[in-house]
């Protein structure tokens, strides 16, 4: 099993649904990311978390919420989805005691497209 | 102005030479920097990181940083066509938090 899974893989919506995208991972890490990715645009960050009490906003939170439901949790929530959310969307974990101090550990993706 | 930049290419580079890829960053206290290769369709994975002024070596690949100028570099030695990827540079914070990439650079290698 992987170490970091993501539910949905694969996501088709409409105009104005709510989505929400899950997490998990068993690697025990406190820190755990959301990020989006577009063609040519790299990865960009939405959202990170340091612990169940800490969420923080990242370079594009607008349009997303997150709840960090446990440790190993972390779910992305799209409250009324726009077709320009379209993208693949990827869930990080990290730890800075690790041998790269830092090291993202991601999951395999899951690609929402809004109609 | 983006934390961190990199050059979008794309990148051609004959099998068995050397590709250099750049990425500048803005934050002159961030601390340690990553270098991840994304195959299409598939997740990032960690092929290099380095927090010391200087190069690092780890096989065909060497990380070099230059804190003072604030750029970070990947040179691909003997390239093969395996290496054909995006390379998207990372870098946190000097607080070591929130861990942003840049764009990313599209690397073919031709035969």
């Amino acid at each position: 099993d992987a170490d970091v899974t993501q539910t949905p893989r694969n996501r088709i919506t409409k105009t104005g649904k709510r989505i929400m995208l899950e997490c998990s991972q068993t690697k025990g890490h406190d820190r755990m990311y959301w990020y989006r990715q577009d063609p040519g645009l790299g990865l960009r960050l939405i959202y990170y978390s340091f612990d169940v009490k800490d969420i923080n906003k990242g370079e594009i939170s607008d349009g997303y919420s997150v709840s960090r439901q446990a440790q190993a949790k972390f779910s992305l929530s799209l409250e009324s989805a726009i077709p320009n959310q379209t993208a693949l969307y990827f869930c990080a974990t990290s730890d800075l005691s690790g041998r790269s101090g830092g090291e993202l550990f991601f999951g395999e993706g899951s690609r929402l497209t809004v109609l | 102005q983006k934390e961190v930049e990199q050059n979008s290419g794309p990148l051609s580079v004959p099998e068995g030479a050397i590709a250099s890829l750049n990425c500048t960053y803005s934050d002159r206290g961030s601390q340690s920097f990553f270098w991840y290769r994304q195959y299409s369709g598939k997740s990032p994975e960690l092929i290099m990181f380095i927090y010391s002024n200087g190069d690092k070596e780890d096989g065909r690949f060497t990380a070099q940083l230059n804190k003072a100028s604030q750029y970070v570099s990947l040179l691909i030695r003997d390239s093969q066509p395996s290496d054909s990827a995006t390379y998207l540079c990372a870098g946190p914070y000097s607080s070591a938090s929130k861990i942003i990439f840049g764009s990313g650079t599209r690397l073919s290698i031709r035969p």
